[in-house]
């Protein structure tokens, strides 16, 4: 079974740091990894998706990276915003490529 | 190109009751999956339709159920609402699958009280 977690759970830093959220994955035979951001009570925004075969991929001031053997990713924000501030959540998809299971979150707040 | 819209956006029923809650896909993708997020939780997944059938479920009972039309927008029903039920219901869209990735809509809140 498909096990996801994030670490940490919550962060909070000032405004202007870069900073890394992680992502590991018990099962190594996924498809995908996507990373999403949830800003609260609403729905998912998508920011990242790694292709199973992909190292990396870059969006403005996101980075993600895909260790797919180890199980993990990282989530690389840089020179944060008081807008970055939400919830991070990675998914991996597995389950023969129709099933998308989710981390709990790591849930950033960045201060001016 | 339109994403995904869920009606309605909140939502109150008692316990006993049932419920349905819909779904338009993405202009261009055919596959619809549901999604429960429990407060303070990530997503936790009900099923997948696709072709207008179900193509996966996770571990839900049968009193969750849906449909995919022609158009590929869904229905999710929820018959015999328990309080445990009250979460966010998350609709996502994708085609091949979820090769490509998938996009989600807003959500429906639902209180079961």
């Amino acid at each position: 079974k498909q096990e996801v977690t994030q670490i940490p759970a919550a962060l909070s830093v000032p405004e202007g740091e870069n900073l890394v959220l992680n992502c590991s994955f018990t099962d190594s035979a996924i498809y995908n990894l996507q990373w999403f951001r949830q800003d609260p009570g609403k729905g998912l925004t998508s920011l990242l998706l790694i292709q199973s075969s992909q190292r990396e991929q870059t969006s403005g001031r996101l980075n993600a990276s895909l260790d797919k053997s180890s199980g993990r990713s990282t989530l690389y924000i840089a020179a944060s915003q008081p807008g970055d501030s939400a919830t991070y959540l990675c998914a991996v998809l597995t389950g023969g490529g129709n099933k998308l299971t989710f981390g709990t979150g790591t849930q950033l707040k960045v201060e001016l | 190109e339109t994403g995904v819209t869920q009606s309605p956006t909140h939502l109150i029923k008692t316990r006993g009751q049932q419920v349905t809650l819909r779904c338009s896909s993405q202009s261009g993708h055919n596959t619809v999956s549901w999604y429960q997020q429990a407060l303070g939780q990530g997503p936790q997944f009900i099923f997948q339709y696709y072709r207008e059938e179900e193509n996966g479920r996770g571990n839900f009972p049968p009193r969750f159920s849906g449909l995919q039309f022609p158009n590929y927008s869904s229905e999710l029903n929820v018959n015999a609402l328990e309080l445990d039920d009250s979460a966010l219901y998350l609709c996502a869209s994708s085609s091949q699958g979820g090769s490509y990735g998938y996009t989600f809509g807003s959500g429906t809140r639902l209180t079961v009280v």
